[in-house]
């Protein structure tokens, strides 16, 4: 069975603050995808990051990091000085068996960042 | 420019009366899917086409149906709405493959009344 596990629920922050938000997978396929989604107020989700599951390297793209750690199954995300406008929902999803693109999602996490 | 669309963006039915809702694309993309989304949940796969093929989940509950006339147009029927289909709708495109990111829409709040 594929599970992701995000254990905040909500996060509340001041701007300029970092801020990680876990995310925890469960999968038994050896080839896996793993991804994370923001989800603004208008509702559309904004693709952030893919992680294949054999690519451990760290990645950082602006003031967005991801440490993925295949010995805890985690891949978390940072977000480095944040700001209101990182304020949404994020989640976190993992793709696996089969060719469909699939995705299994976490609960979510809802950051709010105040001014 | 909005590569996945979906009408409408706010939807009301009555309880029981059927109601269709729509997805384009514009990205050429093989797969199309259907999520569910309920109040303050993850979005839940309901169904995908891979082309023309359909695939179910298992626990899609018989309300609900789809159809691809073609490779641009996906559509969601609920036959028979209930109260607790009220939810976000959200279409998604892939290229197909499992390392390739979904495109969503900006998704189709459904209130049944």
């Amino acid at each position: 069975a594929q599970k992701v596990t995000q254990a905040q629920t909500e996060i509340s922050v001041v701007e300029k603050e970092d801020v990680t938000l876990d995310c925890v997978y469960e999968t038994r396929d050896t080839t896996y995808y793993l991804f994370w989604y923001k989800q603004p107020p208008s509702g559309e989700l904004v693709f952030l990051i893919r992680r294949n599951s054999f690519d451990e390297q760290n990645e950082i793209s602006g003031r967005y990091s991801w440490n993925f750690q295949k010995s805890t199954s985690s891949f978390n995300f940072t977000i480095t000085a944040s700001q209101v406008v990182d304020s949404a929902v994020y989640f976190c999803a993992l793709s696996g068996s089969g060719n469909t693109g699939k995705l299994i999602f976490g609960q979510g996490t809802t950051l709010q960042v105040k001014p | 420019d909005a590569m996945v669309i979906q009408n409408p963006r706010y939807q009301v039915t009555q309880f029981g009366k059927p109601v269709t809702l729509s997805c384009s694309q514009t990205l050429n993309h093989n797969v199309m899917y259907w999520y569910q989304q309920k109040s303050s949940q993850a979005p839940k796969l309901l169904f995908h086409y891979y082309d023309k093929d359909f695939n179910n989940e298992a626990d899609t509950p018989d309300n609900f149906q789809s159809r691809r006339p073609n490779t641009s147009f996906c559509f969601l029927d609920i036959r028979s709405p209930g109260l607790g289909d009220a939810a976000m709708y959200l279409c998604a495109t892939s290229r197909g493959h499992m390392n390739t990111e979904a495109f969503f829409g900006q998704g189709t709040r459904l209130t049944v009344v």
